[in-house]
């Protein structure tokens, strides 16, 4: 079963608002997670690391201001899309690494977001 | 700068064959690690192996099989005896040890595998 889960799995949002999308681990502690965004038929690209308890540190090229993210708790990360933009439309997915014994990287099931 | 070069871009068999994905890397460092994830149409990722750099070792699990050469900097994929459940989309991917075995991934492209009945 998954053990990092993502919610909501699709949402449509109108132009200018904001959305919330979240990322849980779900049996284990990430005090590291990742957000990435992936294009229609393309490769995913890493917008960010998200630090638990920290500053998430953000790739070259992303708008740390139009893609905030917070990594309040050990197994939460949430990645908020603020004024979004129909450009903004994309499949967002996070990642956690596990720990022992699930040592290695787990992807949620990844958010659809349409911005119209 | 590490990169991942998946040259094979989409790949169409019929079931019961043998297919290999090619993922080429390159990286400056001598420790990293190295990924394949299976993406179907729904969109998840699905962790299929890691494999570390001083790991050469051929892995075989089931149906699929890992062929690691360091000398051709070369990590590529096979499955035999495909099924229409292995469509999907495939991503190598490379993370460097100084940043932690589970740390942020560099993909490549991806390989858009198709099994017809």
């Amino acid at each position: 079963g998954a053990v990092v889960s993502q919610h909501p799995s699709r949402v449509i949002c109108k132009s200018g608002t904001s959305v919330k999308i979240e990322c849980r681990s779900l049996d284990f502690q990430a005090t590291t997670m990742f957000w990435y965004r992936q294009f229609p038929k393309q490769s995913l690209m890493l917008m960010a690391t998200s630090n638990e308890g920290s500053k998430a540190t953000y790739e070259q090229g992303v708008e740390k201001d139009k893609f905030l993210i917070n990594h309040a708790s050990l197994t939460l990360s949430t990645l908020t899309v603020t004024s979004a933009h129909p450009e903004d439309s994309s499949f967002y997915i996070c990642s956690a690494a596990g720990t022992l014994p699930r040592d290695t990287i787990y992807f949620g099931e990844g958010s659809w977001l349409t911005v119209v | 700068a590490q990169k991942v070069t998946q040259a094979q871009t989409e790949i169409s068999v019929v079931e019961k064959e043998d297919v290999t994905l090619d993922c080429v890397y390159e990286t400056r460092d001598t420790t990293y690690y190295l990924f394949w994830y299976k993406q179907p149409p729904s969109g998840e990722l699905v962790f299929l192996i890691r494999r570390n750099s001083f790991d050469e070792q051929n892995e075989i699990s089931g149906r699929y099989s890992w062929n690691f050469q360091k000398s051709t900097s070369s990590f590529n994929f096979t499955i035999t005896a495909s099924q229409v459940v292995d469509s999907a989309v495939y991503f190598c991917a490379l993370s460097e040890a100084n940043t932690g075995a589970n740390s942020k991934l560099t993909f490549g492209k991806g390989i858009t595998l198709s099994v017809r009945p």
